[in-house]
């Protein structure tokens, strides 16, 4: 059973960044038939697409472009996690934001996390 | 990018009613279409992928057609449990969704 478990700060501040971390069980990382990707929900922008990386010989990352000199998704192998950073926030990132996975960069989502809320304010 | 237009915004039905949805594409998607069905305070559960496969796991009352432009999502009977909000997504080129179709009572 594939579970994907979200964890980290549920307010940031202006200016800073936003920070998550995906747990992922009963499936890899570094699995050759997945990719891992970040989306949010906002009642102004509804569903987001911002990012995903998926391990072929090599890691490969693939941005959104309206958050792509922000962004930054890291895989960690060894915790099997992989992380969100999204730096100077403001109120217009304030969101749900989830994890998904991609099966086999097939471009649909199969498996999802739970979603957290995260509030950007001073 | 691709951009989806879902209709209607909201939708009123009953039990047991047949119930279809549309989602049109501003470009050729061919069928990179996935449907999704969300609950208040869940995340999105897939429904259907490539306009017309049902994943595994999904009731057989929900049927997804189209290709190119223009598709659709029917609930032949809807039960207590379909009332939910349904996004479209494509996966032509990069991902985006519609703005989705609640389906109240």
């Amino acid at each position: 059973q594939i579970q994907l478990q979200l964890s980290g700060p549920r307010l940031v501040k202006p200016s800073q960044t936003l920070s998550l971390t995906c747990v992922i069980s009963g499936d890899s990382v570094s699995s050759y038939s997945a990719a891992w990707n970040w989306i949010r929900q906002s009642p102004s922008r509804g569903l987001e697409w911002l990012g995903r990386t998926y391990y072929r010989s090599k890691w490969h990352f693939d941005y959104a472009e309206s958050v792509k000199s922000r962004i930054t998704i890291n895989p960690d192998t060894s915790e099997n996690h992989v992380s969100l950073h999204l730096n100077s926030v403001t109120p217009e990132d304030t969101a749900v934001y989830y994890c998904a996975r991609d099966f086999e960069v097939s471009g649909y989502f199969d498996y999802w996390g739970q979603g957290t809320l995260v509030t950007v304010s001073s | 990018d691709v951009q989806l237009t879902q209709s209607p915004s909201t939708l009123s039905a009953s039990i047991g009613d047949r119930v279809t949805m549309t989602c049109r594409a501003s470009h050729n998607i061919l069928t990179w279409v996935a449907w999704y069905q969300q609950k208040p305070g869940k995340a999105p559960k897939l429904l259907i992928y490539k306009a017309s496969t049902l994943q595994v796991g999904v009731p057989s009352r929900f049927t997804g057609s189209g290709s190119e432009t223009e598709f659709t999502l029917t609930i032949s009977s809807l039960q207590p449990d379909d009332f939910a909000t349904y996004y479209c997504q494509q996966y032509s080129g990069y991902w985006t969704f519609g703005q989705g179709t609640k389906v109240e009572i």
